[in-house]
Parts: C-alpha cells; sequence; structure tokens
C-alpha cells in the first residue's frame, strides 16, 4: 500500500523568500512522485514529476523537487516566492506506470507581501 | 496535449435531482478515466476508475447505484449524480490516463451545488 505525508498544512512566507513545502512518502514499489498546484476553485496544474530518471527534477514557475531514496522523501523547492504561488500543493505518488494515485491532504501555501 | 475537459464547469440543482457531469479527452484516446471528490479545504479522493466498455470499479464507500459511470468511448465518461442531495454538494474532478504516459491528465472540475 502507498501513502504520502505532507507534514505542514499550512505554510506562510514572505514575497521573494523560499519555500520549502515538505512530503514523505510510503510505497512497497519505486515509485513515481508528482507535485500539482490548485488555485482557489481551479483544477490541478501539474508542477513537475519524478518517474525514476533524475533525483533532482525541475518543474514550472522555478519549482523543484528532489527525490531521496532513503528519506522516503519528495521535498518541493523555490528559490523566490510569488504572491502567485499562494495556493494548495497536493504531493500524489504512485507506482511506476500505475494508475492508483494516492493523494496527500495538501499544504496551502500563503504568500504574505 | 493531453487536455481533459468537464462540462458543466459548475452546476445548482434541487435535492432529488439528478445531475450529469462530462469528462472529455480532446486530443487523445483515454482507455480508464477516474472521478474524484474534493470538499472544501481536504484533498482528493478517488471515487472509481472507469474502463471503456466495461463496468467502473468504485472505491470504498461510494455508492454505486447513486454515482452512475458511464465510459462509453474512448474519449468519453460521464458522472451521474442520482437524486442528489445538500451533502452531495462538492467539487467533481476526472482525469484520464493515457497510455504509457505515466501520469493522470486532470480536468478543471466540476462544482456541485444541491439546494
Amino acid at each position: 500500500a502507498q501513502s504520502v505525508t505532507q507534514l505542514d498544512s499550512h505554510v506562510s512566507v514572505s514575497e521573494g523568500t523560499p519555500v520549502l513545502l515538505r512530503c514523505n512518502y510510503s510505497s512497497s514499489y519505486s515509485p513515481s512522485l508528482f507535485w500539482y498546484v490548485q488555485h482557489p476553485n481551479k483544477g490541478l496544474q501539474l508542477l513537475l514529476k519524478y518517474t525514476s530518471a533524475a533525483t533532482l527534477v525541475k518543474g514550472i514557475n522555478g519549482f523543484e523537487a528532489e527525490f531521496k531514496k532513503s528519506e522516503t522523501s519528495f521535498h518541493l523547492t523555490k528559490p523566490s516566492a510569488h504572491m502567485s504561488d499562494a495556493a494548495e500543493y497536493f504531493c500524489v505518488v504512485t507506482e511506476p506506470y500505475g494508475q492508483n494515485f494516492v493523494f496527500g491532504p495538501g499544504t496551502r501555501l500563503s504568500v504574505l507581501p | 496535449g493531453a487536455v481533459v475537459s468537464q462540462h458543466p464547469s459548475w452546476v445548482i440543482c434541487k435535492s432529488g435531482t439528478s445531475v450529469k457531469i462530462e469528462c472529455r479527452s480532446l486530443d487523445f484516446q483515454a482507455t480508464t478515466m477516474f472521478w474524484y471528490r474534493q470538499f472544501p479545504k481536504q484533498s482528493l479522493m478517488l471515487m472509481a476508475t472507469s474502463n471503456e466498455g466495461s463496468k467502473a470499479t468504485y472505491e470504498q464507500g461510494v455508492e454505486k447505484d447513486k454515482f452512475l459511470i458511464n465510459h462509453a468511448s474512448l474519449t468519453l465518461s460521464t458522472l451521474t449524480v442520482t437524486s442528489a442531495h445538500p451533502e452531495d454538494s462538492s467539487f467533481y474532478i476526472c482525469s484520464a490516463d493515457r497510455t504509457a504516459a505515466a501520469e493522470q491528465f486532470f480536468g478543471p472540475g466540476t462544482r456541485l451545488t444541491v439546494l
């Protein structure tokens, strides 16, 4: 069985400061991992994905995440937060080429001016 | 490529009526489509998995007779909420699986409000 833990339900940062959203997973397989962003009343947008290639994955809008197997983590980072980054972020784990997407509980990111 | 649409984007209905939500893969064929439900300030919960031409597989606790899913073609799946009640009010999101893509492509969601 797979599971995802997002350690912070809410993260608040100032504009221009770094962002760190934490994600830990549990999987019996070598997983595929994703980060999605959801703005209020909107659908999901894929930020980046890890599918057993390079462990440091670069995504859209300056986000990146590093897959650390030893720590079972896939934390999302961005060097400098922008006001438009304020949204809900979901970490997702699935089996390689699997269909069973397991969503984390989400982290709400607030960006203060 | 890999665009998924949903229609309608929002719907308001009276209690006791039925509502149909469509999910379409616009530029690819989707053997498998998924339906999720999201309550306010919560994560997405998988309701069911539908495969083209066969019956949907429902997650535990999801009423099959209340949430009817039809996947009649490789580009269209529908979710019908029958005899809707206010507790069915939610954000419903579909996704589609593209062969060998190793990811799901999500629709924009449908906001259902039952009065």
